[in-house]
């Protein structure tokens, strides 16, 4: 079954606390993105990855890291969480970047809602 | 001013009714919008998207662009209760790195 997979789906910690939150897709693609959504704010951008080794800054990149080893897999990496990171995070996946192209849509996961003390 | 402005809702119509989900934009840049559906404790999942002015339509779904007025509308023809959940429009100059969403739209569809 073609699907974005995210880990943990729920995690409470304390400020200042390193976590890592994963992703793994299982359709080749070569895009991958992190979003959160916040109330009255809707998705926004964290980070996104064209492809292995190639990420770059989204919207809302401060306090977040990302790497994109293999192409799988992109994890999202708060070094220091703190309670304004408290959100739903969503990864997404597709094979291209480009809209318009017959492969394009974006695929996402099932959301990890991250809560910060 | 945001760049995408979404109706919170909630929207609640009772089945088989015509409901009509909209956004406005002030990004002249936008060439793709999008409309996604998701369900409660899901992440989103794309319905369609229309590329520049103009209808779309799939099966009892509609959307329609008018980058004239900088709006766009999405159309559920025949609404069931499994319809409900909240929608989100989104749009794009070109590619999926500068895609800016809507807060989304919460529709119930009551039976």
């Amino acid at each position: 079954e073609a699907q974005v997979t995210q880990n943990p789906r729920y995690l409470i910690t304390v400020t200042g606390k390193k976590l890592t939150v994963t992703c793994s897709q299982n359709m080749n693609h070569e895009y991958m993105s992190w979003y959160r959504q916040d109330p009255g704010l809707g998705l926004r951008q964290i980070y996104y990855s064209m492809n292995v080794e190639v990420t770059d800054k989204g919207d809302v990149p401060e306090g977040y890291k990302v790497s994109r080893k293999e192409k799988r897999n992109f994890p999202l990496i708060l070094e220091s969480p703190s309670p304004n990171q408290t959100s739903l995070y969503f990864c997404a996946s597709s094979y291209g970047s480009t809209l318009g192209t017959p492969t394009d849509t974006q695929y996402f996961g099932p959301g990890t809602r991250l809560t910060v003390l | 001013q945001k760049e995408v402005e979404q109706d919170p809702g909630p929207l609640s119509v009772p089945e088989g009714a015509i409901v009509s989900l909209n956004c406005t934009y002030s990004n002249s840049a936008f060439q793709y919008f999008m409309w996604y559906r998701q369900y409660s404790r899901k992440g989103p999942e794309l319905l369609m998207y229309t590329y520049s002015s103009g209808n779309k339509e799939d099966g009892r779904f509609t959307a329609q662009v008018d980058k004239s007025s900088k709006y766009i509308s999405l159309f559920i023809r025949d609404s069931q209760p499994s319809d409900s959940a909240t929608y989100l429009c989104a749009m794009a100059p070109g590619g999926y790195q500068k895609v800016t969403f809507g807060t989304g739209t919460k529709l119930q569809v009551i039976p």
